[in-house]
């Protein structure tokens, strides 16, 4: 069964300044999807970025970017010049490719943006 | 594009009545909706996936006659907790997948339901 791992369970950075969350996870499948949920304060999850295994460049979306690792199973999300939105928590979540269509998550990262 | 609604936002019963939590998607059709629950400052839990015009299936653990789902078209998917009790009090959230788009394997989000059992 897959697995997914966030070791950090909290994290704090300044405003403007960057900081990545960390994720791993175990599979031993080739073909899968990754992905970084935000879910803010309100409990909305937001998309907010997504990752195709057989693709080897980082998925890229404005301020954040991830670094993919696929030999090492790891998943990193980066936030450039952070923002006081971006305080959440921040789930990793991994989907298998053609198989079950389940979403296997993370326990997940408070983030939280200092002014 | 993508939106996913959940109503009621937030509900109050009694313990032993019924409550009906609906998911929509509103501007795609939906091969697939799910159905998780999350405790406070916890991640989601799988309950179930539904699919249109058939049975929905059922995470390990999951009481499929506590929890009925019905999945009666493209667009609509609703959760009924039966008899509730103040331990199913939680926060239930839907996704939902785009029937069109479904090559990019992503789920979108409802804004959650808080149910509160007295």
């Amino acid at each position: 069964a897959q697995t997914v791992t966030q070791s950090q369970p909290e994290m704090s950075v300044q405003e403007a300044e960057t900081v990545t969350l960390s994720c791993t996870y175990d599979t031993s499948e080739n073909n899968y999807y990754l992905f970084w949920y935000k879910q803010p304060p309100s409990r909305q999850m937001i998309l907010v970025i997504r990752q195709e295994a057989y693709k080897q460049q980082n998925a890229t979306e404005n301020r954040f970017s991830v670094n993919f690792q696929k030999a090492a199973k790891s998943f990193s999300l980066k936030i450039s010049d952070s923002q006081l939105g971006d305080t959440a928590m921040y789930f990793c979540a991994f989907l298998t490719q053609g198989g079950s269509e389940k979403l296997v998550f993370g326990k997940g990262t408070k983030l939280t943006v200092n002014p | 594009g993508a939106v996913v609604s959940q109503h009621p936002s937030w509900v109050i019963c009694k313990s032993g009545t019924s409550v009906k939590i609906e998911c929509r998607s509103l501007d795609f059709q939906a091969t697939t909706m799910f159905w998780y629950r999350q405790f406070p400052k916890q991640s989601l839990m799988l309950m179930a996936t539904s699919n249109e015009g058939s049975k929905a299936t059922y995470e390990q653990g999951v009481e499929k006659d506590k929890f009925l789902i019905n999945h009666a078209s493209l667009t609509l998917s609703t959760l009924t907790v039966t008899s509730a009790h103040p331990e199913d009090s939680s926060f239930y959230i839907c996704s939902a997948r785009d029937r069109v788009r479904v090559y990019q394997e992503t789920q979108y989000f409802g804004p959650g339901t808080r149910l509160l059992v007295l």
